[in-house]
């Protein structure tokens, strides 16, 4: 089966750094996109990746090796306005089919 | 104006009644999706259009239905409401020449079913 796995939620401090995980086993792989959804929001397109390695935007970082079926989402000098929920979604084939996970919720304290 | 606008944003229904939820969009985007979030769970694909001919069936599409009525419109309806598909709806669109596939999703429509 399809499966996606990512911490429900995580807390940090602003100005400081966090690291979210995703982890993924699919049955196919075309690439990986991150996305941020505040609540009661849309979800929006923060990055992708297809090949292994750090993809670098701001103070937003994605990582993925395609080996270990991982990927994580760096996210440095935290600001309040970053709590929200992180999605992590695996491209499955070349149709572009999504599967997603349920997201990790970030909860940033002053 | 949103690129991906829905109608409506908050619906309040009895169970038995039928809903319909509007898509447009302005970005000339082909394909088009139908998506509903529950808490604690990721987005589930309920239907998918890669153009206006083309309907797909997405994991959860028992009890909904979609019209394509044009490049820029993709409607989702639930013949008979229930309960449990009282969620968040999202529409989204891609464009099958971009280079990622990147979703650009609507802003959303909260359903509750009574």
């Amino acid at each position: 089966g399809q499966n996606i796995d990512q911490p429900t939620e995580m807390t940090a401090t602003e100005g400081a750094i966090v690291q979210i995980n995703c982890t993924y086993q699919t049955s196919g792989f075309n690439g990986l996109f991150w996305y941020q959804q505040h609540a009661g929001e849309a979800p929006t397109f923060l990055s992708y990746n297809v090949l292994d390695g750090l993809e670098e935007k701001g103070r937003f970082s994605s990582f993925l090796s395609r080996s270990k079926g991982y990927s994580y989402l760096l996210l440095k000098e935290l600001q309040m306005k970053d709590s929200a929920s992180y999605l992590c979604a695996v491209i499955m084939d070349s149709n572009y089919q999504l599967i997603w996970g349920a997201g990790t919720k970030l909860i940033i304290k002053p | 104006d949103a690129d991906v606008t829905q109608t409506p944003r908050n619906r309040i229904t009895k169970t038995g009644k039928r809903i319909m939820l509007e898509c447009s969009q302005t970005k000339g985007h082909d394909r088009m999706y139908w998506y509903r979030q529950d808490p604690g769970l990721g987005l589930r694909l309920i239907y998918y259009s890669f153009d206006v001919k083309d309907i797909n069936k997405g994991e959860i599409s028992d009890g909904y239905s979609v019209s394509r009525q044009a490049q820029a419109k993709f409607s989702l309806s639930l013949e008979s409401a229930i309960p449990n598909q009282t969620a968040l709806y999202f529409c989204a669109t891609s464009d099958s020449s971009g280079h990622t596939g990147e979703l650009f999703f609507g802003e959303g429509s909260r359903l509750t079913v009574l």
